[in-house]
């Protein structure tokens, strides 16, 4: 009965490298986020999509590309890892936009070696 | 955009003792400030929230205050538990707003 999961929960790989998380909810939400929380615990927003469309794209660098295929569903890939991008990769979702509780799933601890 | 500023990075308290952290924000047209605890390993989970047609809210030893004129809210917990320990992150949003902005986090000890 996991309401936001994702996958894996560790990701170690080396620069340059290409990679994907997974995360999917199973609550019904529309609206599906992506944060990055690095070291000193920023919790920083990076996307956010509603019904599958992107809304929000927070300067985030090309190589990280979401892909929504349906509203239960929100990936991450990177390509041409870097060190910098090592960080907890949380997922997220609302029932609606704004002004609604947010769920986060576990986070996917990013190692770039 | 919006702007929230929370204070302070670190707080340690005994047992039992309360505890009181404060955010601030910048856009008037925020009106929903959730809060949520995040134990060390593990995710972000909403402890309590306030929307902008309120001035505060309970839940048992957890408190949070809003002032709208000041532009600030703030979360209090009475009779601090060990088991309070985490960082504690404050957010603010808007209708029809798909963000949240968060404050920096504030790491809370509670010594026995």
């Amino acid at each position: 009965d996991t309401a936001v999961s994702q996958t894996p929960k560790y990701l170690v790989t080396q620069m340059g490298n290409d990679k994907s998380i997974k995360c999917e909810q199973n609550l019904g939400h529309d609206t599906m986020y992506w944060y990055k929380q690095d070291s000193k615990k920023f919790l920083k927003i990076m996307f956010s999509y509603n019904n599958k469309e992107l809304i929000i794209n927070e300067t985030v660098p090309n190589r990280f590309s979401p892909k929504s295929p349906d509203k239960a569903h929100l990936n991450l890939h990177i390509n041409s890892l870097e060190l910098g991008d090592s960080a907890v990769y949380f997922c997220a979702s609302s029932p609606t936009t704004g002004t609604s509780q947010q769920y986060f799933g576990p986070g996917t601890r990013l190692t770039v070696t | 955009g919006e702007n929230v500023e929370q204070h302070p990075s670190t707080l340690s308290v005994q047992e039992g003792d309360s505890a009181v952290i404060k955010c601030t924000y910048s856009d008037s047209a925020s009106n929903y400030f959730p809060w949520y605890k995040q134990e060390l390993g593990k995710r972000p989970q909403l402890i309590i929230d306030i929307r902008s047609n309120v001035g505060e809210k309970k839940d048992q030893r957890i408190a949070v205050t809003l002032n709208k004129t000041a532009k600030h809210f703030s979360l209090h917990i009475t009779e601090t538990q060990p088991e309070d320990s985490a960082v504690y992150f404050c957010a603010a949003s808007k209708n029809n707003f798909n963000k949240f902005y968060f404050g920096s986090g504030t790491k809370l000890n509670v010594k026995p």
